[in-house]
């Protein structure tokens, strides 16, 4: 089926530092979201985008984190200064338009020292 | 308040057992979908399932949208089915999807 790729599969930063992750959507969606999951805890939705705008982002996206998707390239978490608890699972995902399938990727660990 | 339930929390089950997991929503929703969590993280699509039931293999998902549940029939479980299965659900007028905090299966042999 359709894959989202994402990378890199493990990323370990120093605190204070930037780091940006990359996703690969699939290639007709236009709808692109990331998600956080804490070690043992739920799935939490951070931001979602179209159209080349954020049109939803929760709590979590504080303001240390954007987004942006230049030229229909990759679709990218930037987080800048990173925190300690900005450690997690990061998912990207798409789809083709609202209220469809949403197809995920396996997650970028972003360890954070 | 948490918009999604799952239930249950946990269950661990003999192999070739079977198990129903269930997923209620308290607002009206436009979509949802069932996912399995590998112990390693990753997550895999099972069903994309607004309304009625679908199958696939052992597995069969059904979704009542005038009651907000659906749920997650496992036949015959095997020991791979181990991990935490997900639903998440795209409200009316949503724009992404809000996930349960799943139900983290064992199946023993």
């Amino acid at each position: 089926g359709p894959k989202v790729l994402q990378i890199p599969s493990h990323q370990i930063i120093d605190m204070g530092q930037m780091v940006t992750l990359n996703c690969d959507p699939v290639s007709n969606h236009l709808y692109f979201y990331w998600y956080k999951q804490i070690l043992g805890q739920q799935m939490e939705f951070l931001v979602n985008f179209y159209n080349g705008k954020v049109m939803e982002k929760s709590k979590l996206f504080k303001d240390q984190f954007s987004v942006e998707r230049p030229d229909g390239s990759y679709f990218t978490l930037k987080i800048q200064p990173t925190a300690l608890e900005d450690s997690a699972v990061y998912f990207c995902a798409s789809s083709f338009s609202a209220n469809t399938e949403v197809f995920f990727g396996k997650g970028t660990r972003l360890t954070v020292v | 308040g948490q918009q999604v339930q799952q239930s249950p929390a946990s269950l661990v089950l003999q192999e070739g057992e079977n198990a129903e997991l269930q997923c209620n929503f308290s607002t009206s929703l436009n979509s949802m979908q069932w996912f399995y969590q590998r112990p390693g993280g990753s997550l895999v699509s099972l069903f994309y399932n607004p309304s009625g039931t679908k199958q696939s293999g052992r597995l069969t998902s059904t979704t009542v949208i005038k009651e907000r549940r659906s749920s997650l029939h496992i036949s015959s479980s095997q020991t791979t089915d181990s991990g935490t299965y997900l639903c998440a659900m795209e409200r009316n007028s949503g724009t992404y999807q809000r996930f349960g905090t799943g139900t983290k299966l064992q199946v023993v042999p």
